[in-house]
């Protein structure tokens, strides 16, 4: 079965951009969570998908949004980057979300200039 | 609020010694999960272990050991003859009633050969 995987793997912006990520989870699975990775301040929670709905949301400003489709591939955007979006961004599946187990991708390094 | 604290920033121990990664949460949640993943240099998180709230016997799959213990909110880890390919950072988490993850800020584990 194939994992979860995250294009591109790594982006390098300018303040003031947008980008959007894009994650396609495991192949039945319906749940997509996101994920921001920095050295300061570790791993943070942005959101999460269950069939096309955002079920959850971390605090996060607006900028960072995110939306699933109905195959359940997830896509995440951020607008007018910042300096303090550069990250290593971690986009995990599962079965049913919740409490269960997520799987994560490679994740998109990226870097704002 | 809930929290996880991974108190050790860095472990170093040399090849085959056991180490033990500790790992206390904070919750008001009487339904919870607790995981343990590992961060290898390539990025990737990979599951370890999910452990519900009501479940406390500890568990054991092959070198790697979990002590679970809701008296004293904790969740420690175990690696037991430790090998060089165990040098990862490994995170704890908890999920909580929203079924957020909510991350330590991690260890990064050295095994010297």
């Amino acid at each position: 079965k194939a994992g979860v995987t995250q294009t591109p793997r790594y982006l390098i912006k300018t303040r003031g951009q947008q980008v959007t990520l894009s994650c396609s989870p495991i192949s039945g699975h319906r749940s997509v969570s996101w994920y921001q990775q920095t050295p300061g301040q570790g791993l943070q929670f942005l959101f999460e998908y269950f069939s096309e709905t955002q079920r959850n949301k971390g605090n996060f400003p607006g900028r960072f949004s995110g939306r699933q489709f109905s195959n359940s591939r997830s896509e995440m955007n951020v607008s007018t980057l910042e300096l303090g979006d550069s990250a290593l961004y971690l986009c995990a599946s599962s079965l049913v979300g919740g409490g269960g187990e997520q799987f994560f991708g490679p994740g998109t390094r990226l870097t704002v200039l | 609020a809930q929290k996880v604290t991974q108190a050790q920033t860095e472990i170093s121990v040399v090849e085959k010694e056991d180490v033990t990664l500790d790992c206390v949460y904070e919750t008001r949640d009487t339904t919870y999960y607790l995981f343990w993943y590992k961060q290898p240099p390539s990025g990737e998180l990979v599951f370890l272990i999910r452990r519900n709230s009501f479940d406390e016997q500890n568990e054991i799959s092959g070198r790697y050991s979990w002590n679970f213990q809701k008296s004293t909110s904790s969740f420690n880890f175990t690696i037991t003859a430790s090998q060089v390919v165990d040098s990862a950072v490994y995170f704890c988490a908890l999920s909580d009633s929203n079924y957020q993850l909510i991350w330590g800020a991690g260890t990064k584990l050295i095994i010297k050969p």
